[in-house]
């Protein structure tokens, strides 16, 4: 079974250019989480999605991010007029549901550089 | 109040000796999760814990769920190389994970 693709892995962007970042939750996973990671730190919630719903969207930035998880296709984060601060590595996870004893499935990321 | 808090951030080890990580929180948790991230890897799931005391282990790895449900520790006995990373402890909210500050391992050969 296919594990939770993101691409791309690597992502160059000049300062106020669009980023967009998808993922592919594991077959049978309708669940997607979308999460930043700075160097040497911890993982900050971003975004809880489910097919075409934001279910909470708490721990994103209020201007320039967006998410969406449409019905057909990938999950979308995109982040618009990046700025440097933007760099970081941006991580998808699924899981098959919302119960809390559900393990999160994690893709490789996309490490996003904003020059 | 939704954070969890690790300790040691860092932690240097020779191989073969022992490492320890904690998690604490302040409010009572209805389950933790432990994750190991290599560097330059995304995060692997490696255990959850849900009753209060429970105790598991995988080879080497012994995770534990303090009485109270408010505290987790992840012990390694006799480190490898292949332990290198950094290992962090999750608590789910329902909508949220919320990742602990991770401790990173660094085992000297």
């Amino acid at each position: 079974n296919a594990g939770v693709m993101q691409n791309p892995r690597h992502l160059v962007r000049r300062r106020g250019q669009e980023a967009r970042l998808r993922c592919s939750p594991m077959k049978g996973h309708s669940h997607v989480y979308w999460y930043r990671q700075l160097p040497e730190e911890g993982l900050k919630f971003m975004v809880y999605l489910q097919k075409e719903n934001i279910i909470d969207e708490s721990g994103m930035p209020k201007e320039r991010f967006s998410a969406e998880f449409p019905k057909e296709g990938p999950s979308i984060l995109r982040i618009q007029q990046v700025v440097r601060g933007d760099s970081a590595a941006y991580f998808c996870a699924s899981s098959p549901d919302r119960s809390h004893n559900q393990p999160q499935h994690f893709g490789d990321g996309t490490r996003l550089s904003i020059l | 109040g939704q954070q969890v808090m690790q300790i040691p951030q860092y932690q240097h080890v020779q191989e073969g000796e022992d490492f320890t990580t904690y998690c604490n929180s302040s409010t009572t948790l209805s389950n933790i999760q432990w994750y190991k991230q290599r560097p330059g890897g995304h995060p692997v799931f490696l255990i959850q814990l849900v009753k209060s005391g429970e105790v598991k282990k995988q080879k080497r790895l012994t995770f534990q769920f303090g009485e109270a449900k408010k505290n987790s520790s992840l012990h390694i006995t006799a480190t490898q190389t292949t332990d290198v990373g950094t290992y962090f402890c999750a608590r789910n909210t329902g909508n949220q994970f919320y990742f602990g500050t991770g401790t990173s391992l660094t085992v000297i050969p």
